[in-house]
């Protein structure tokens, strides 16, 4: 079945010390999506690639990093996590962002910063 | 004012019951509307879209959009305890490029 994987699904990291979560899909869509989710709040979108093209929104930290080697993988690096970035990371697809484009999620990676 | 509001809940309703899921939205040029549903630890699962003024239905599911009133709607017919979750309303705005969630409603369901 097509789909959007996520690996690892947990993550245990120091502070400080870098770490990186990978996101591939099956789908062969063009645009890939990095959320931050804390317990209780909305998914927070951290930046999304459609095909090369990166964006970056304007309130992700600096700390966070993306990668799109190809169309199937992104990548998430975290280069110096802190205590706060504590969360859920779910990876998403889409064909494109029109309209009357959905977004397809992964299953996610807890990240867990001790 | 948030873009995209929700009451967090808990909306407690009996098995068989309808549930009735609300959102508002800031953005008057929004353009589509998605409701997933979220499960505790899990991922969001889209449960369906709408773009026109009206109601769409899909099984148990109907959503209901006003774009007068800036207010979609979700409801759940024949409510079941597997339909305990949270559920996310998610907005692409006038700008179109993007989804912005609300913070979702969480919905008990009681046998």
């Amino acid at each position: 079945d097509a789909m959007v994987i996520q690996n690892p699904r947990y993550q245990v990291t120091q502070f400080g010390k870098p770490v990186t979560l990978s996101c591939s899909q099956t789908l062969n869509h063009n645009v890939m999506y990095w959320y931050q989710q804390k317990s209780s709040q909305a998914p927070k979108l951290l930046f999304h690639y459609y095909d090369k093209d990166f964006n970056n929104e304007a309130d992700t930290p600096d700390n966070f990093q993306s990668r799109r080697p190809n169309t199937s993988f992104c990548f998430l690096d975290i280069r110096s996590p802190g205590l706060g970035d504590a969360a859920m990371y779910l990876c998403a697809t889409s064909t494109s962002m029109g309209k009357g484009e959905t977004q397809y999620f992964g299953p996610g990676t807890r990240l867990l910063v001790l | 004012q948030k873009e995209v509001e929700q009451n967090s809940g808990p909306l407690s309703v009996p098995e068989g019951a309808i549930a009735s899921l609300n959102c508002t939205y800031s953005d008057r040029g929004s353009q589509s509307f998605f409701w997933y549903r979220q499960y505790s630890g899990k991922s969001p699962e889209l449960i369906m879209f709408i773009y026109s003024n009206g109601d769409k239905e899909d099984g148990r599911f109907t959503a209901q959009l006003n774009k007068a009133s800036q207010y979609v709607s979700l409801l759940i017919r024949d409510s079941q305890p597997s339909d305990s979750a949270t559920y996310l309303c998610a907005v692409r705005g006038s700008s179109g490029d993007k989804l912005t969630f609300g913070t979702g409603t969480r919905l008990a369901v009681r046998p």
